[in-house]
């Protein structure tokens, strides 16, 4: 079974430009996050879709990000313009259970990462 | 205080110790627990659950202290491939589900 994918591996932009990473989930995983490691820091929730709808997007920096999620499957997120403090390593990750009711346990699956650096 | 702590360690030892992460969380409403181990420029990968009456994979015990808020991760008979960082996690779904990474530790292991 392929795991979590994302596309680019690496983007290196000038700040003010745009850039659109991508990630597709495990198939039939309805649950996508996106989340993000700056340099020394601890990986930092972004955001949450169950399907195509955005569950939670508390972590999502300023309105400099945009996530979809078209159809529910593969989910883009969107840095424009991109600053100097948007560079780091985001990481895409999926399930398959929402929640935590009756015991269930939300184990995510992480793609490789996309490092980004904006100079 | 951050949501999630850890020992950033690093922890050294030899091949064939026995070493143990604790992990500490703030928010009492937590409901779940994972240990993940990622390596350098890698993606961080489920290392395993954590479940209340506590569990073992292996050369891997993980234990959950819900009164005291933390967890830990026993690891026996290390190896050298065991040299990563291990990134606790906690969910909560208090005001909506979220997901808190500890920095992780760091643990080298020598031959």
């Amino acid at each position: 079974e392929a795991g979590v994918t994302q596309f680019p591996s690496h983007s290196v932009i000038e700040k003010g430009q745009t850039v659109t990473l991508r990630c597709d989930p495990i198939s039939g995983h309805d649950n996508l996050y996106w989340y993000r490691r700056v340099m020394g820091k601890e990986i930092k929730f972004l955001l949450h879709f169950v399907k195509e709808s955005k569950q939670d997007e508390s972590g999502m920096p300023n309105n400099r990000f945009l996530a979809e999620r078209t159809g529910g499957t593969y989910s883009t997120l969107k840095v424009q313009p991109a600053e100097l403090e948007d560079s780091g390593v985001y990481f895409c990750a999926s399930s398959q259970v929402t929640g935590l009711a009756g015991g269930q346990y939300n184990e995510q699956f992480f793609g490789p990462g996309t490092r980004l650096t904006v100079l | 205080r951050k949501e999630v702590e850890q020992d950033p360690g690093p922890f050294n030892v030899p091949e064939g110790a026995t070493v143990a992460f604790n992990c500490t969380y703030s928010n009492s409403a937590s409901q779940s627990f994972f240990w993940y181990r990622q390596d350098c420029r890698k993606e961080p990968k489920l290392l395993m659950s954590v479940y209340s009456s506590g569990n073992e994979d292996g050369r891997f015990t993980a234990q959950l202290n819900r009164a005291s808020q933390y967890i830990s991760l026993l690891i026996r008979d290390s190896k050298l491939s065991d040299s990563a960082t291990y990134l606790c996690v906690v969910n909560s779904a208090d005001g909506g589900f979220k997901t808190i990474f500890g920095a992780g530790t760091r643990l080298f292991v020598k031959a």
